[in-house]
């Protein structure tokens, strides 16, 4: 098993639906973490989980859902996206609390199309 | 802002060359690290520099950290073809679990 697994890996998905991406790390790690890529900009921190407490939620739009059931797994809800929400969403983890620990591991990301 | 800036956005060199990217931020950092993406995948972490760090190498990498400036170097050497890839560096703030990444070097090396 690789360190941080996401799936799907590509979603195509109308305005209406409703979907979930889902992130499953098997290094034993604390913290997890959504991060959004899009093209030519920063990636940009979604949310932080640390041992399934949300930690930061940096202002994402509420058809952003996340759940971290246990400190192994992630989820990111989507609903009624938008076609600008179309984008790469990575999921990481590291092993505490980054200003302690430093070091992401990600996962190979989920690209999203919304049409 | 606390998001930097990288330079060059796109290094194009021959095999065997070096490249030099630079990274440079505004904020007081905890550390700053480098990480590598090929196209389309997730980034893979290369390096970690605290602040109170000036140097650090790892293989054929080489970090360099100026706190007065605000700025840090990611020197690769005797570069390959297997080397090209976006590069970013990303900075952790101070009793934070926010990691602000940069938009990146897109270096392409030549066979």
């Amino acid at each position: 098993e690789t360190g941080v697994t996401q799936t799907p890996r590509h979603l195509v998905m109308g305005m209406t639906n409703k979907k979930s991406l889902k992130c499953e790390q098997h290094l034993g790690h604390n913290a997890m973490y959504w991060y959004k890529q899009s093209a030519k900009k920063p990636l940009e921190l979604m949310f932080v989980y640390s041992l399934e407490e949300r930690v930061e939620n940096n202002s994402v739009p509420s058809r952003f859902s996340p759940e971290c059931p246990n400190s192994s797994h992630l989820f990111l809800h989507l609903h009624t996206l938008q076609p600008e929400d179309s984008a790469l969403y990575l999921c990481a983890s590291s092993q505490g609390r980054l200003w302690y620990t430093g070091e992401l591991f990600f996962g190979e990301g989920s690209r999203l199309t919304v049409l | 802002s606390q998001q930097g800036e990288e330079d060059p956005q796109a290094l194009s060199i021959q095999e065997g060359e070096n490249a030099t990217m630079n990274c440079s931020y505004k904020t007081s950092i905890n550390n700053l690290q480098w990480y590598r993406q090929n196209s389309g995948r997730g980034l893979v972490h290369l390096i970690l520099i605290r602040s109170n760090e000036r140097e650090k190498h790892s293989g054929r990498l080489r970090v360099t950290l100026d706190t007065s400036k605000k700025s840090s170097s990611l020197l690769i050497t005797a570069s390959r073809a297997a080397d090209t890839a976006s590069y970013f560096c990303a900075r952790s703030l101070n009793n934070t679990d926010k990691l602000i990444f940069g938009t990146g070097t897109r270096l392409q090396v030549f066979p």
